[in-house]
């Protein structure tokens, strides 16, 4: 399978516990973007990586979220002592290069907190 | 900022006619790239037709065309021959150029369609 993996495809998480959302991009694909979707909502961009390097982190939060992309191995979406309203499905995305049209999506992991 | 409307939360068509789902956009950019996406249940967000702002023509793909009016930032999605596998969310999203930092798609809050066989 060519496409960009995410896992897990499900999370269940206690309140205050950390949350890791793992993403591989396609195979040659050195550029990863992460999105949240919202219960009712769309797709909200929270940051873009290059292998290493952090682009553009406009849209995470201040506080809890990290996001790396290292030169080995995926893309990894951390969010530290989650809360309630932290329960949404995370989308990864992965492009070639910053000229590609568009994006290939993961399936999206849905992190629930209870 | 540049944001995305899709005014329709649902809509519904019957099998084998056509829907249009509206979307409207505002930028200050005079090129930029806008997409439809579809969403079925199984959460794949999948790319259904693109339009570059600097071309006139409208972006066709199979039953999928839309409408892209550059001066009213409006850009509709035609579905020809309604299938049931069309049933899915839609979202419609913009774009920076290419290229750079800003490469972040900008997504509307979606359509919900149904198809009635």
């Amino acid at each position: 399978n060519a496409g960009v993996m995410q896992n897990p495809r499900h999370l269940v998480r206690r309140r205050g516990q950390e949350a890791r959302l793992r993403c591989s991009p396609v195979k040659g694909h050195s550029h990863v973007y992460w999105y949240r979707q919202l219960p009712e909502e769309g797709l909200k961009f929270m940051v873009y990586l290059q292998k290493e390097n952090i682009i553009d982190e406009s849209g995470m939060p201040k506080e809890r979220f990290s996001a790396e992309f290292p030169k080995e191995g995926p893309s990894i979406l951390r969010i530290q002592q989650v809360v309630r309203g932290d329960s949404a499905a995370y989308f990864c995305a992965s492009s070639p290069d910053d000229r590609a049209y568009g994006y290939t999506f993961g399936s999206g992991t849905r992190l629930t907190v209870v | 900022a540049q944001t995305v409307t899709q005014s329709q939360p649902e809509m519904s068509v019957q099998e084998a006619e056509t829907v249009t789902l509206s979307c409207t956009y505002d930028t200050s950019e005079s090129d930029y790239y806008l997409f439809w996406y579809k969403q079925p249940p199984s959460r794949q967000m999948i790319l259904v037709i693109r339009q570059e702002a600097y071309k006139q023509q409208n972006a066709t793909e199979n039953r999928f065309s839309v409408n892209f009016q550059k001066a009213a930032k409006s850009f509709s999605l035609k579905i020809s021959d309604s299938q049931l596998g069309d049933a899915a969310m839609y979202f419609c999203a913009y774009r920076n150029p290419v290229g750079g930092a800003t490469n972040k798609l900008i997504f509307g809050t979606g359509t919900l369609l149904a198809v009635q066989p």
